[in-house]
């Protein structure tokens, strides 16, 4: 069975510090790569997405994400966290093609001191 | 365009009634997927609706099910409640099909309480 890990569970940054959340998932196929945040309060909302192509994609709020398929990796960077990025973040892998079931890692509690 | 929306945001039932929840997806959307999300199993996913089918399902029992309407909204129904199926219950929606390069978009939420 398909399967994703966030290694971080929970991160407390300063403010203007770097940011890198890890992910990584086992699955033999094509997929596509999804990071999601949750703001407190807020619904899940898309961060960044790969589908295919240059395995650097930029999402929103200065959010990026590197694609490397030989790790089966797919981090999340900020060169510069701010208090406002205090959140939830969910790597989430959906399988193309064949049985659709996607997976969502246990997520990343972010904190980040003003 | 108004986002996903669910309804009922918050309910309260007893161990061995039934549920019913519903998603109003984004306007020409066609696909609606359920999620389960609680502290100890994070965020799993429960069933997929595109244009009136079941496509795609996860590993849940029976008791839970949905069904999608012509207007692609769709409805989730927990029967027989267990102490366990409290959770807060996403939906999402989509253009196309699972497994198609599409993203989703998530509704706020109904939170269930089984007591």
């Amino acid at each position: 069975a398909q399967s994703v890990s966030q290694h971080n569970h929970h991160v407390i940054l300063s403010e203007a510090a770097s940011l890198e959340l890890g992910c990584n998932y086992s699955y033999g196929g094509t997929v596509n790569l999804f990071w999601y945040v949750q703001y407190p309060g807020q619904h899940l909302q898309l961060l960044l997405k790969y589908f295919s192509g240059d395995p650097l994609v930029k999402g929103i709020k200065g959010f990026e994400a590197e694609f490397i398929k030989s790790k089966f990796s797919f981090n999340l960077r900020k060169p510069s966290v701010q208090w406002s990025d205090t959140a939830e973040y969910f790597c989430a892998v959906n399988p193309r093609g064949g049985s659709y079931i996607p997976t969502f890692g246990r997520g990343t509690s972010l904190i980040v001191h003003p | 365009k108004a986002g996903v929306t669910q309804t009922p945001r918050y309910l309260i039932k007893t161990r061995g009634q039934q549920v019913t929840l519903s998603c109003s997806p984004i306007s020409g959307h066609r696909s609606v997927s359920w999620y389960q999300q609680t502290p100890g199993q994070g965020l799993q996913f429960l069933f997929e609706y595109f244009s009136e089918t079941q496509r795609n399902k996860g590993n849940f029992p029976g008791r839970f099910s949905g069904r999608q309407f012509s207007n692609s909204r769709s409805e989730m129904n927990v029967s027989t409640l267990e102490l366990g199926d409290s959770a807060l219950y996403l939906c999402a929606s989509s253009l196309g099909v699972g497994g198609e390069s599409y993203e989703q978009y998530f509704g706020p939420g109904t939170r269930l309480t089984v007591t």
